[in-house]
């Protein structure tokens, strides 16, 4: 299973542009990408999911090297209610996927 | 409205005491999860479910035990082996064609003194 590395915390103000950027050295060919978030006391939100280049939803934006070492949730001019942790996640899709949760990237908006 | 609930959203127990957490989904998934979350940490896995009456330990299912008697239903029972239950519990579904999206419930938080 690739292990993702993602910064552990961040601090942005209100209509800023977030980028939170992770590292999955390993990932293998059938893997994907994918971003939660998670409110406190909530369970977590799926965000997006890629494979390649760049994929964009109404929430978020994820882009990925051709390499696909890395990733990176970009977050459009961000509110208090952005504060939350992301989660940066990989693996394959269909069958069993065993989802690894690390600690996530704490994101504090400020006003 | 389709989504996960957890029942209740805080439960207190004796230490010594079996105790079962509810999940019930309304999604038509054949997949079901349950995740433990303690303070500051990420989520880790118990016991998981492709299908009906079938299910596999997770990474720490040891003081856990769970059923999947209906495709609408996952409950998990925290025993009292477990040596650290007091924890925020989730519970999670998703098509079995598409298991990097999860659903999750709301969670339910036990505490056991």
């Amino acid at each position: 299973l690739a292990k993702t590395t993602q910064p552990i915390s961040m601090d942005s103000y209100e209509g800023q542009e977030v980028n939170i950027t992770c590292s999955h050295n390993n990932i293998a060919t059938n893997d994907y990408i994918t971003w939660y978030q998670q409110f406190p006391s909530q369970g977590p939100r799926f965000i997006i999911q890629g494979y390649k280049t760049k994929v964009t939803n109404e929430v978020a934006s994820l882009f990925i090297p051709a390499d696909r070492k890395s990733s990176t949730l970009s977050l459009p001019r961000v509110s208090l209610s952005d504060t939350a942790v992301y989660y940066c996640l990989v693996g394959r899709s269909g069958g069993y996927n065993k989802l690894i949760f690390g600690a996530g990237t704490r994101l504090a908006v400020h006003p | 409205d389709g989504g996960i609930t957890q029942s209740p959203k805080y439960l207190f127990r004796k230490e010594g005491q079996n105790v079962t957490l509810s999940c019930e989904q309304n999604l038509n998934h054949d997949a079901m999860y349950w995740y433990r979350q303690d303070p500051g940490q990420g989520l880790r896995l118990i016991y998981y479910s492709q299908i009906v009456n079938d299910f596999q330990k997770g990474d720490i299912a040891e003081g856990y035990s769970v059923s999947r008697e209906k495709k609408e239903s996952f409950p998990l029972t925290v025993t009292s082996a477990q040596k650290n239950p007091t924890a925020f519990y989730l519970c999670a579904s998703s098509d079995d064609r598409v298991t990097y999206e999860q659903y999750f419930g709301p969670g339910t938080r036990l505490t056991v003194t």
